[in-house]
């Protein structure tokens, strides 16, 4: 069974731009998590989409969103990037709303 | 707020000994927890979970849970240089609350 596939692996913006990502869970799984990791931070929650519905949000502001297709694949968007987002930006999918989670490869994003 | 704490490291273990991983939490409501490996440049890859008292093997692993004192911890049998790496312990509500809360992480060198 494939893993949970990102993309892309590795993006560069500058501040003031927005970027979407793109996550697609493993097949049969309905819940997918972002997360950012820093080296600061460690790895904080971002938000969680079950059956195309955000389920949980972190402690994030209103420039970080997310969505979730009928096909359970999800994106994020981060609008109007500041240095600070630079990250890896994980996903992860389980097949039950809080059951084990399972990453993805992470989208390394660089805010220059 | 829901925290969970690690010492980050780096814990150096001799080859072939037991290394001995720790992660308290704040959240009593916290109901299962997970132990993830986190490779350098890599994303997290799943080691263990754990929902009751008690402790739960798995080949070289063993997690251990005490709820009373809110403590996880996560033992390595016949330590192997493959095993450094980043150990993170992540704790959640169940049932489809706030996603997992992540501790920041131990760094575990395992030394030939």
């Amino acid at each position: 069974k494939a893993g949970v596939t990102q993309t892309p692996r590795y993006l560069i913006k500058t501040r003031g731009q927005q970027v979407t990502l793109s996550c697609s869970p493993i097949s049969g799984h309905r819940s997918v998590s972002w997360y950012q990791q820093t080296p600061g931070q460690g790895l904080q929650f971002l938000f969680e989409y079950f059956s195309e519905t955000q389920r949980n949000k972190g402690n994030f502001p209103g420039r970080f969103s997310g969505r979730q297709f009928s096909n359970s694949r999800s994106e994020m968007n981060v609008s109007t990037l500041e240095l600070g987002d630079s990250a890896l930006y994980l996903c992860a999918s389980s097949s039950l709303v809080q059951e084990t989670q399972y990453f993805g490869p992470g989208t390394r994003l660089l805010v220059l | 707020q829901k925290e969970v704490e690690q010492n980050s490291g780096p814990l150096s273990v001799p080859e072939g000994a037991i290394a001995s991983l720790n992660c308290t939490y704040s959240d009593r409501g916290s109901q299962s927890f997970f132990w993830y490996r986190q490779y350098s440049g890599k994303s997290p890859e799943l080691i263990m979970f754990i929902y009751s008292n008690g402790d739960k093997e798995d080949g070289r692993f063993t997690a251990q849970l005490n709820k009373a004192s809110q403590y996880v911890s996560l033992l390595i049998r016949d330590s192997q240089p493959s095993d450094s790496a980043t150990y993170l312990c992540a704790g959640g509500a169940g049932g489809g609350a706030d996603g997992l809360t992540f501790g920041k992480g131990t760094h575990l060198i395992i030394q030939p």
